[in-house]
This record gives structure tokens, C-alpha cells and sequence, in this order.
């Protein structure tokens, strides 16, 4: 079956605009959800979501935003962008009710911000 | 940012010979733990996982260890292969909390 779907794989903005990334997950997963990856942080937890409901969240600012489709697909927004904001950003999903369950990863869009 | 595990540190091994690469995890009251491997250009991929009623889980070529006492976790590969070359990452997790990751291990496997 297939994978985790991220799009774009690459993406520029330049600073000040917004953007919006999407993430389809593994049919039949509820759960999603999303990182960013800096060489310097590693991978830092963003948000998940369960059947349209955010129900975690991590340690970013409001200017980072995200929801989830009734088809589970889910999308993450960055509004006004900043340069610090450059980083691959990964959405994995999962089956279960809870986070412990085996969690696949798309292959990550890269974001570059100039 | 909250993290578990090492600094970034690189594990050389030679092709054919056994890697270990080890974890330090922050919660004592997480409950389940993953080890992910990243290819270059790729996503993590799911490696293994055990839960904390386990002290040991065993897959294709790799074992997972895990030592509550010391917050400790490990990930063993027999016979490291040139494809094994990768960023490892541990992450730990409890009950519908977040995952929290590691920095990562970059293992180099070469001939």
C-alpha cells in the first residue's frame, strides 16, 4: 500500500509569506503527525492530530499552524515567514488511538526561506 | 527544544562486524520507545520499537535493549552492512504524548 505522501518535496519563499505544506497519510491511519528537522534542533515535534482534532502540540509559536481532513489527510501552515523557519518538515501517521503505535514518515518537505 | 540521547556523535564500523548504538531517554515514565533510521533525502524508517515491560526485543538483524533502571536504550546491528549507513534516532514516547527525539547517530559502515 502506499506511503505517506508529503507535497511539495521542495519549496522557496521568501520572508514575510506564508505557506502550506500537505501530508497524506497511510490509508486507514488516523493519527498524523508533524516535525521539523534542523541540523541544529533535530527532529522537533510540531503537532498531532486524531480524527480532526489536534491533540498534541509542541513548543512553536502561533505563527505555526496545522488541521486534519475528515479523510485524515492534514496540512500545516507557517505564516509569516522567517529565515530561521528553514528546515524539512515530516508528517508520519499511525494507526492507533494513542502514540504508541508505529509511526511512518513521508519523505519530508524541504523549506528554504531567503 | 525538548530532545532525549546523545549530542550527534558518528559510529565508524567496519563491514561484517556488529554496532551498537546507544540512547540516554529523559522520562522515566515513558513507556514505549522507537529506533528510526534516516537514509540522506529520505524520512525516518521505522526500525523497532519494544515497551517498557520488555527489556528486550529482537528483529531482522537488530535487537533493541532496553535498561529502565538507568534510562538506558540500545540498538544493536549484526553483520553492519553498507546499506546500514544511516542516521539512527531513538525517540521516546508515553501513553498519547508526544514523541520526543533524539540528535541522532550517524553510523558509517565502511569496507
Amino acid at each position: 500500500k502506499a506511503g505517506v505522501t508529503q507535497t511539495p518535496r521542495y519549496l522557496i519563499k521568501t520572508r514575510g509569506q506564508q505557506v502550506t505544506l500537505s501530508c497524506s497519510p497511510i490509508s486507514g491511519h488516523r493519527s498524523v503527525s508533524w516535525y521539523q528537522q534542523t541540523p541544529g534542533q533535530g527532529l522537533q515535534f510540531l503537532f498531532e492530530y486524531f480524527s480532526e482534532t489536534q491533540r498534541n502540540k509542541g513548543n512553536f509559536p502561533g505563527r505555526f499552524s496545522g488541521r486534519q481532513f475528515s479523510n485524515s489527510r492534514s496540512e500545516m501552515n507557517v505564516s509569516t515567514l522567517e529565515l530561521g523557519d528553514s528546515a524539512l518538515y515530516l508528517c508520519a501517521s499511525s494507526l492507533g488511538s494513542t502514540l504508541n503505535t508505529e509511526a511512518f514518515f513521508g519523505q519530508g518537505t524541504r523549506l528554504t526561506v531567503v | 527544544g525538548e530532545s532525549v540521547g546523545l549530542h550527534l556523535p558518528t559510529l565508524s564500523v567496519q563491514e561484517g562486524d556488529n554496532s551498537i548504538i546507544n540512547c540516554a531517554y529523559s522520562n522515566s515514565a515513558s513507556d514505549y520507545f522507537i529506533w528510526y533510521k534516516q537514509e540522506s533525502g529520505k524520512g525516518p524508517q521505522f526500525i523497532i520499537d519494544i515497551r517498557s515491560n520488555m527489556d528486550k526485543r529482537q528483529g531482522q538483524r537488530v535487537t533493541v535493549l532496553l535498561n529502565k533502571t538507568v534510562k538506558h536504550l540500545s540498538l544493536q546491528i549484526a553483520a553492519t552492512q553498507p546499506g546500514d549507513s544511516a542516521v539512527y534516532f531513538c525517540a521516546e514516547g508515553y501513553n498519547t504524548d508526544k514523541l520526543i527525539f533524539g540528535t541522532g547517530t550517524r553510523l558509517q559502515v565502511f569496507p
